[in-house]
């Protein structure tokens, strides 16, 4: 049971180079989420995935697309990468329980982080 | 718009000291609260907060929500060096997304 899995784990882009950050989880989670970590900023949400099938936009998604390619897989393409777009990237994974449906929160299991830098 | 302050963002302790680490939220729709403790990779779960008044322990770490006041607290007794970290608030958003504060960095010196 490795968790939640990223790759990889470092990685240098020029500017306009384009580039997918994968994640997978094998806790059969339904929610994955990605996020972006800068300093002074905290964990900020990119995009996310409540269910196979669906993806919506977080707080930060410009110059970012997501798939969601099975239940265990969730990955984050940057097109274009831009220097704004230099930090560490986690994935997360969550499974509702209870009654509360998908938006009942419950523990985020975080990947290890992708360190992106733009040059 | 949902938010999540921390306090204080940054704070220098010795070891045994007591401390104690504040968040406040403004949510729609609240579903809980949870406090991650981040060294130098991925965050790593400690507690999930979801009724008011009721205090989870793990260890020196403690942790307690006033619904009424919007916030919560999460003390550490005895503190040890290998408390040195991050500490993440987050808080469930009405997207079901969690809305993380920016942390508060605790070192503590021998």
């Amino acid at each position: 049971n490795a968790g939640v899995t990223q790759t990889p784990k470092f990685q240098v882009l020029k500017t306009g180079q384009s580039m997918t950050l994968q994640c997978a989880q094998d806790m059969n989670h339904n929610s994955m989420y990605w996020y972006r970590q800068d300093p002074g900023m905290g964990l900020r949400l990119i995009y996310y995935s409540a269910s196979e099938g669906t993806t919506d936009k977080g707080e930060v998604p410009n110059g970012y697309n997501v798939s969601r390619l099975n239940k265990r897989e969730f990955s984050l393409r940057l097109e274009s990468a831009a220097p704004s777009q230099t930090s560490v990237y986690f994935c997360a994974s969550r499974n509702p329980t209870g009654t509360g449906g998908v938006f009942s929160s419950y523990e985020q299991y975080f990947g290890p982080g992708t360190r992106l830098t733009v040059t | 718009e949902d938010k999540v302050v921390q306090s204080p963002l940054s704070l220098v302790v010795h070891e045994g000291d007591t401390v104690t680490l504040n968040c406040s939220y403004e949510v729609t729709n609240f579903r809980s609260l949870l406090w991650y403790k981040q060294e130098k990779k991925a965050p790593t779960f400690l507690f999930m907060l979801t009724s008011s008044g009721i205090e989870k322990k793990s260890g020196r770490l403690s942790s307690i929500l006033d619904k009424k006041e919007l916030s919560s607290i999460l003390n550490i007794t005895a503190t040890q060096t290998g408390d040195s970290a991050i500490y993440l608030c987050a808080v469930s958003g009405s997207q079901g997304n969690l809305i993380f504060g920016k942390g508060t960095k605790l070192s503590v010196k021998p």
